[in-house]
């Protein structure tokens, strides 16, 4: 069974960059696309954005010039960075897998459990 | 930029009831990229509808989806006492959630 586990520090200051890790288990990366989704407390869910194994990524736009992401298919993990940090990046921070296909549709049907990030010095 | 419109924001509803909850569109979007999740405290999302209309695996039948263009709705048929959620919509293909709405016991 699919499992994926977000892991990073739970604290991280003003101006600094946020880095966080999703670890696949139960699966490969070589397959679907792999995504992370944030949500600030008491708010709704925002989509961060999205990368396939081969490297083709997809951001959304209001964060796409703060945010990166890599996949390591060795480590079966891929990652989060979001550079520049303020308080309105504190979140609960989830990644996700995004099944489905082009054929039929995509969806995200395997979640994380989250991890909260904190933006405070 | 499309923008993903949830009403109502709260439905006070009594176990037993029918839920109808929407989900807008800005402007056409794919059914093939609206899902549906269920959200309870603490937890992570659940996916519940996929393609609009196809219920994910152990989903049960209760939970049904519809809609094409710009408007689509997630119904209950007979709200459980697990049903009390948080439920959001996504256009997957332009990364956009809607805000949520928020089914809760009256």
């Amino acid at each position: 069974q699919l499992h994926l586990q977000e892991s990073g520090p739970g604290l991280v200051k003003p101006s600094e960059t946020l880095s966080l890790t999703c670890t696949v288990s139960g699966g490969s990366l070589n397959t679907h696309y792999w995504t992370w989704i944030r949500q600030p407390p008491g708010k709704g869910l925002e989509y961060i954005g999205y990368i396939y194994y081969s490297g083709i990524i997809n951001f959304n736009p209001s964060l796409k010039s703060r945010v990166s992401i890599s996949v390591d298919t060795f480590r079966n993990q891929f990652s989060l960075n979001v550079s520049s940090v303020t308080a309105a990046d504190t979140a609960v921070y989830y990644c996700a897998r995004r099944g489905g296909n082009s054929y039929s549709a995509y969806y995200l049907d395997v979640w994380g459990k989250g991890t909260t990030v904190t933006v405070s010095s | 930029e499309v923008v993903m419109t949830q009403s109502p924001v709260t439905l006070s509803l009594s176990p037993g009831e029918r839920a109808t909850l929407s989900c807008r569109a800005s402007q056409t979007v794919s059914s093939s990229y609206l899902s549906w999740y269920q959200q309870k405290p603490g937890q992570a999302p659940r996916l519940l509808i996929y393609g609009a209309s196809t219920r994910a695996t152990g989903i049960p039948a209760r939970f049904s989806g519809s809609g094409s263009g710009a408007d689509y709705t997630l119904t209950i048929s007979s709200l459980q006492a697990e049903d009390f959620a948080v439920y959001y919509c996504l256009m997957d293909y332009n990364l956009v959630f809607g805000g949520g709405t928020k089914v809760e016991i009256k």
